[in-house]
């Protein structure tokens, strides 16, 4: 089974970009889609972003393009940024493996964005 | 994008009742429709696929149906490890989509 696990800093000053891992094991990155989706608090689940191991990426238009994923296959890990940071974006951020139906889930992150 | 709209948002039912939640699109998405049990401190779980597909290992009161735009996840006798909220989730186009969630508490 696929576990994935997120890491990254729990606070992040306004306009400053955050980056966080999701490190994959039980699995490659091969073949397959990896997912992010975050979670502000009190709020329901907002879709991010994927990318397919190959590279290919698509993301959510509400980040007007401050959001970007990439591949690390050496490491078995894939990362998202996300630029400009603001209250908004305060959220527990999430990876999964799948496009579509999102079958393993990390636990989450709490990332907040505060001066 | 595609709206999901979940109903009701707080379903207040007991142990051993049945739970009849829907969701519904702003446009058909097929059966690219899975559902999510989520609790409080833990990753979602998935539970339903395709709209109607269970999950290995999810226990068979749970049942998903609908196609196009109505859905509905059904669980049909509330055990005490059920009570959380679910979200529907829509994966016919991008940006995916989930609904609002409902709540499932304890009466």
């Amino acid at each position: 089974q696929v576990q994935l696990q997120e890491s990254g800093p729990g606070l992040v000053k306004p306009s400053e970009t955050l980056s966080l891992t999701c490190a994959v094991s039980g699995g490659s990155l091969s073949g397959n889609h990896w997912t992010w989706i975050r979670q502000p608090p009190g709020k329901g689940l907002e879709w991010v972003g994927y990318i397919y191991y190959t590279g290919t990426a698509d993301y959510n238009p509400s980040l007007n393009g401050r959001v970007s994923i990439s591949l690390d296959m050496s490491r078995n890990e894939f990362s998202l940024h996300v630029t400009s940071m603001a209250a908004a974006d305060t959220a527990v951020y999430y990876c999964a493996i799948g496009s579509g139906r999102l079958q393993f889930w990390g636990q989450g992150i709490l990332v907040t964005v505060s001066s | 994008e595609i709206v999901l709209t979940q109903s009701p948002g707080t379903l207040s039912l007991s142990p051993g009742e049945r739970a009849t939640l829907s969701c519904r699109a702003s446009q058909s998405v097929d059966n690219s429709v899975a559902w999510y049990q989520h609790k409080p401190g833990q990753a979602p779980r998935l539970l339903i696929s395709g709209a109607s597909s269970r999950i290995t290992d999810i226990p068979d009161r749970f049942s998903g149906s609908g196609s196009g735009t109505d859905f509905t996840l059904t669980i049909s006798r509330l055990e005490p490890e059920d009570f959380a909220v679910y979200y529907c989730q829509q994966y016919r186009n991008t940006p995916r989509t989930f609904g609002q969630g409902t709540k499932v508490e304890i009466k």
